[in-house]
């Protein structure tokens, strides 16, 4: 019954690995995100799609590479981790996000990733 | 995008009326203000959006003065699951709402 799902909930791995994250949403949203919330809780968008397209794509370096196989998927596929990617990754997803109305975002329950 | 600021923590009792202010001084004419509420090891969470006045649902109210250069979040009677960090973010059509940005957020912790 979960409306938007994340895995795994905890990653921990080495520097220089390459990892992914899956999320799946339910709701029938056409607008997905990912967001990087670091140590002291600031919440910074990284990525969104809007029906497969990306639409955003914040200063993010390009290891991160997000893929949509379809609208209800959005993974976080990451290279060559470095310690300062350790954050919680949360997926969310909203009706489609239009520049000129508001359409409210839901949150996954975040991904935990830490490098070592 | 407009700037928020937000008190960083703030302590209440179970029972209590809870205000939470933000400032947003640069606020542009066509900008609304969105409320997120987030538990602990939980994603963020709608609670409210307005663009003046008053608005109210069945979890808060949120009162926009007239110059619209803050506004308030109001928590009626606080329980202790109302601990959360609470965000408030300021976008609109001409900045864009798939960019809102959320800032560092209030964080609350009721008490019995």
């Amino acid at each position: 019954d979960t409306a938007v799902s994340q895995t795994p909930k905890y990653l921990v791995t080495q520097m220089g690995n390459d990892k992914s994250i899956k999320c799946e949403q339910n709701l029938g949203h056409d607008t997905m995100y990912w967001y990087k919330q670091d140590s002291k809780k600031f919440l910074k968008i990284m990525f969104s799609y809007n029906n497969k397209e990306l639409i955003i794509n914040e200063t993010v370096p390009n290891r991160f590479s997000p893929k949509s196989p379809d609208k209800a998927h959005l993974n976080l596929h990451i290279n060559s981790l470095e310690l300062g990617d350790s954050a919680v990754y949360f997926c969310a997803s909203s009706p489609r996000q239009r520049r000129s109305s508001y359409n409210e975002q839901f949150f996954g329950p975040g991904t935990r990733l830490t490098v070592l | 995008l407009a700037k928020t600021t937000q008190p960083i923590s703030m302590d209440s009792y179970e029972g209590q009326e809870v205000n939470i202010t933000c400032s947003h001084n640069n606020i542009a004419t066509n900008d609304y203000i969105t409320w997120y509420q987030q538990f602990p090891s939980q994603g963020p969470r709608f609670i409210i959006q307005g663009y003046k006045t008053k608005v109210t649902n069945e979890v808060a109210s949120l009162f926009i003065p007239a110059d619209r250069k803050s506004s308030t979040l109001s928590l009626p009677r606080v329980s202790l699951s109302d601990t959360a960090v609470y965000y408030c973010l300021v976008g609109g059509p001409n900045t864009g709402f798939q960019k809102l940005v959320f800032g560092t957020g209030t964080r609350l912790l009721v008490s019995p």
